[in-house]
């Protein structure tokens, strides 16, 4: 079974700065899709960025980018230019590629608190 | 707007009884998702559909149970079976199939058994 790790309960931030979150996650399989979805207080969740194991080349969203290190199993979200709109909860997710509706494997969560 | 329901937002039962949490969706997915959240944790993938009248067991599916008889509903059982059943109820759909496919999550229902 896969099993996802966010090592950092809780992070913060200065407005206008940038943060990183870290994930490391644990599987055998060789390809498969990795997201950092964002919850803030509404509990809604929301997708922030997505990327695809097999492509080498980073996933950026805007402000959103992602350091994908496959052979270190190791997917962070970078955020730039930090606002108050993006203090939330941070969860980052795995899902195998093969095939079928197999649902995320979720990590525990990093809160962000962004300082004004 | 296309999108998922989910009804009641919040949800009080007394221990013993079973309870039926309601999920619809309008964005025409195939599969279908329920997930629980505790505080301090991730999501934890309960149930999950591909088709219609087909379902897989998730992670934590002892105590629950559910059915889908239509593409846009997939409602969520928690029986009386189920330890601990106060937490945060999350449903959520997608495309079916390989590709990276967003999930698309619903607002939520807050379960509370006393």
């Amino acid at each position: 079974a896969q099993t996802v790790t966010q090592s950092q309960p809780e992070m913060s931030v200065q407005e206008a700065e940038t943060v990183t979150l870290s994930c490391t996650y644990d599987t055998s399989e060789s390809d498969y899709y990795l997201f950092w979805y964002k919850q803030p207080p509404s509990r809604q969740m929301i997708l922030v960025i997505r990327q695809e194991a097999y492509k080498q080349q980073n996933a950026t969203e805007n402000r959103f980018s992602v350091n994908f290190q496959k052979a270190a199993k190791s997917f962070s979200l970078k955020i730039s230019d930090s606002q108050l709109g993006d203090a939330a909860m941070y969860f980052c997710a795995y899902r195998s590629s093969g095939g079928g509706a197999d649902g995320l494997t979720f990590g525990k969560g990093t809160h962000l608190i962004i300082q004004p | 707007d296309g999108g998922i329901t989910q009804s009641p937002k919040y949800l009080f039962r007394k221990e013993g009884q079973n309870v039926t949490l309601s999920c619809e969706q309008n964005l025409n997915h195939d599969a279908m998702y329920w997930y629980r959240q505790d505080p301090g944790q991730g999501l934890r993938l309960i149930y999950y559909s591909q088709i219609v009248n087909d379902f897989q067991k998730g992670d934590i599916a002892e105590g629950y149970s559910v059915s889908r008889e239509k593409k846009e509903s997939f409602p969520l059982t928690v029986t009386s079976a189920q330890k601990n059943p106060t937490a945060f109820y999350l449903c959520a759909s997608s495309i079916a199939g390989q590709g990276i496919y967003e999930q698309y999550f619903g607002p939520g229902t807050r379960l509370t058994v006393t």
